[in-house]
């Protein structure tokens, strides 16, 4: 069973277009990252939000923390097709260790 | 600084053979972690080392599994009597402290035939 369930499992859009993408668990986090993974590559660190309704923005990319601290979500104004790649949350509950979500694919077609 | 390396990229071994795998983290990052990732999902994590000291082990890490961080600079991953069911990619990541993030190194890509 996974801690993180992220959504859409895929994703596949046009040039110019936005999309969300979710991170939803029953578990509070007391902080909630988010990476991006190439194929054949490590996972890339894009935020990290530690605070419950916090928002960060990224050039593009827009991050929220959830109020409860139970999820989260990323969204891409006018996508690229630089933005391709897997997105990854992860959540940390022990202090110790990250617990990584389930993914979400996105393609990004010119 | 280079980054966290992992070596080596690809390993393709036999049913039954021990692999060991390595990892230099950045050099001022006291904490390692090794993760396992099968294709299409995220990381699993496998274990933790804070400096030299094993911290936290996953029950996915079975007694075929051991990892070691001497003198807390590099480590290793070795895996005895590998299994089909052992074939994904391992990643290594360091971090100084857990707020600040993990960066990962390439993995290592393990096919067990």
């Amino acid at each position: 069973t996974q801690l993180l369930e992220q959504s859409p499992q895929f994703l596949s859009i046009q040039e110019g277009e936005n999309l969300t993408v979710y991170c939803n668990s029953s578990s509070v986090f007391s902080s909630l990252q988010w990476y991006r993974q190439e194929p054949g590559e490590g996972p890339v660190l894009l935020v990290t939000v530690v605070t419950g309704g916090e928002v960060k923005k990224l050039k593009r990319l827009t991050f929220q923390f959830g109020d409860a601290r139970k999820d989260s979500s990323l969204h891409i104004t006018a996508a690229q097709p630089g933005d391709t790649g897997l997105y990854l949350c992860a959540g940390d509950r022990t202090g110790n260790q990250f617990y990584f979500g389930t993914g979400t694919s996105l393609t990004v077609i010119p | 600084d280079t980054g966290v390396s992992q070596n080596p990229r690809h390993k393709i071994t036999k049913r039954g053979q021990n692999v060991t795998f390595r990892c230099d983290p950045i050099s001022e990052h006291n904490r390692l972690y090794w993760y396992r990732q099968t294709l299409g999902q995220g990381p699993e994590f496998l274990t933790y080392f804070q400096n030299e000291a094993q911290l936290e082990k996953s029950r996915l890490l079975s007694d075929r599994f051991s990892a070691e961080r001497p003198k807390g600079s590099f480590s290793t991953l070795e895996i005895q009597r590998t299994e089909q069911g052992d074939s994904a990619m391992y990643l290594c990541a360091s971090s100084p402290g857990q707020t600040y993030g993990y960066t990962f190194g390439s993995g290592t890509r393990l096919t067990v035939v």
